[in-house]
């Protein structure tokens, strides 16, 4: 069976330090792979989604990149982080093709001081 | 803006009734829905799908329904439990790979 591993599962950083957030996921081969952003009590917010090896799309203009460099490894990253990227980040695998189901991550809360 | 969205922010329902959440979608070229429950500081779990080829699809105590002439779907949940108390959200797919979620219907089942 498919599983997604998401680390850290809580983290907190200090404005202007870098971030990496790891997702991997188990168990298939040549998923679509995504990063999420979700507000308290908001929606989920698309930041990026790639569809193989080296392929991002970004969704929203921010100081946050994605990069995906094996098949099952999606890494968010940034290099100074904003009072504003504080939030629950949730790395997300669908079926290559589509649409398919999206299945999420146990997710990371991001507390940026 | 959000091309999914939901009637009701919230729903009290009583446990052992049937609960029905809606979800608007504006995007008539959309032809695949999911609803997924989210848990508190977890990350949203599938419940269930449909395509436009479909009016209806039943899963274990959940029914969702779609109507494409008014851009309704609907998510019916059978005798309501006290673990049915998430957050659920409607999504559309935007392209083959994309999915738009809505704002979210928070569940609350009273005992």
């Amino acid at each position: 069976s498919q599983t997604i591993h998401q680390w850290p599962a809580t983290l907190v950083q200090p404005v202007g330090s870098p971030l990496s957030l790891e997702c991997t996921v188990e168990g298939t081969s040549n998923p679509n792979l995504y990063w999420y952003r979700q507000a308290a009590g908001r929606g989920l917010q698309l930041l990026f989604y790639s569809v193989g090896i080296g392929q991002i799309s970004s969704e929203v203009p921010q100081n946050l990149s994605a990069s995906r460099p094996q098949d099952r490894q999606f890494i968010l990253s940034s290099k100074k982080l904003l009072l504003s990227d504080s939030g629950f980040y949730l790395c997300a695998w669908s079926g290559s093709g589509g649409p398919y189901e999206q299945y999420f991550g146990p997710g990371t809360r991001l507390t940026v001081t | 803006g959000e091309s999914v969205g939901l009637h009701l922010p919230t729903l009290s329902v009583q446990e052992g009734d049937n609960s029905i959440i809606n979800c608007a979608y504006s995007n008539s070229a959309s032809d695949y829905f999911i609803w997924y429950k989210q848990e508190s500081g977890k990350g949203p779990q599938f419940i269930i799908d449909i395509r436009s080829n479909m009016d209806k699809r039943q899963g274990q105590r959940v029914t969702v329904l779609l109507n494409k002439t008014v851009k309704h779907l609907s998510l019916q949940i059978a005798a309501t439990q006290p673990g049915d108390s998430a957050v659920y959200f409607c999504a559309e797919n935007d392209n083959d790979y994309k999915l738009s979620f809505g704002a979210g219907t928070t569940v609350t089942v009273r005992a």
